[in-house]
């Protein structure tokens, strides 16, 4: 899976929009990028993922530039909840039985502020 | 609650002895994932299952480590004698669906302290 690389730490005022980078230079075809959270001792959560479309859900949106060499979470009204470690993932998509696993990094600690 | 869920929460135990943590997957998710999480580190694959089979396992998965999911439900982890570098929180993601669509869903985690 190819390597992300996130910055270590940001803040964002609550109710503002948080914009969190990731790149993935080496990202290749077959390649999805994934976000998850991990709030404070929690187990990390789900947030949303994509190929090379833009997706949105309810948490959240991810654009992914047209190249797929960087992508930026957005999370439109940022509240006091969604303070937590976010991590930007790369994982291949394969039919085998094998390297299914997702890898981690440090993440972004996002800190909203009051 | 339809979430993963892990049992117990934390445990505490010391050096020597063997504990073992249970993961019970969203229902109908056929495969499972063992991850391990040190303080300040993001989470770290041990094992993977589809259905009842283990098929893949980290370099991490010493030989005091095993686990195992014999009806392909519920899964158990494992540690023999264990040791203080053992401390961490233990991980349980379930999934299901094409590799395109697969998500993994966390469970809360079990959180060992080795004395």
């Amino acid at each position: 899976d190819a390597k992300t690389t996130q910055p270590p730490s940001m803040d964002c005022a609550e109710g503002r929009a948080a914009n969190l980078p990731c790149n993935h230079s080496t990202i290749s075809g077959n390649e999805y990028v994934y976000w998850y959270r991990q709030i404070h001792s929690q187990g990390p959560q789900y947030i949303i993922h994509g190929l090379k479309n833009n997706e949105t859900n309810e948490m959240a949106s991810l654009i992914i530039t047209e190249d797929r060499k960087s992508s930026t979470l957005i999370l439109p009204h940022a509240t006091l909840r969604d303070t937590a470690v976010y991590y930007c993932i790369v994982r291949v998509a394969t039919s085998s039985g094998s390297a299914r696993q997702l890898t981690f990094g440090s993440g972004t600690q996002l800190t909203v502020l009051p | 609650d339809t979430g993963v869920s892990q049992d117990p929460r934390h445990k505490i135990t010391k050096r020597g002895q063997n504990v073992t943590f249970r993961c019970d997957p969203i229902s109908e998710h056929n495969r499972l994932y063992w991850y391990r999480q040190t303080l300040g580190q993001g989470p770290e694959f041990l094992t993977y299952f589809q259905n009842e089979a283990q098929l893949e396992k980290s370099r991490l998965l010493s030989d005091r480590f095993s686990a195992e999911r014999p009806k392909g439900s519920f899964s158990t982890l494992e540690i023999q004698h264990t040791e203080q570098g053992d401390s961490a929180m233990y991980l349980c993601a379930s999934s299901y669906g094409t590799a395109r669509q697969e998500t993994q869903y966390f469970g809360p985690g079990t959180r060992l302290l080795v004395l």
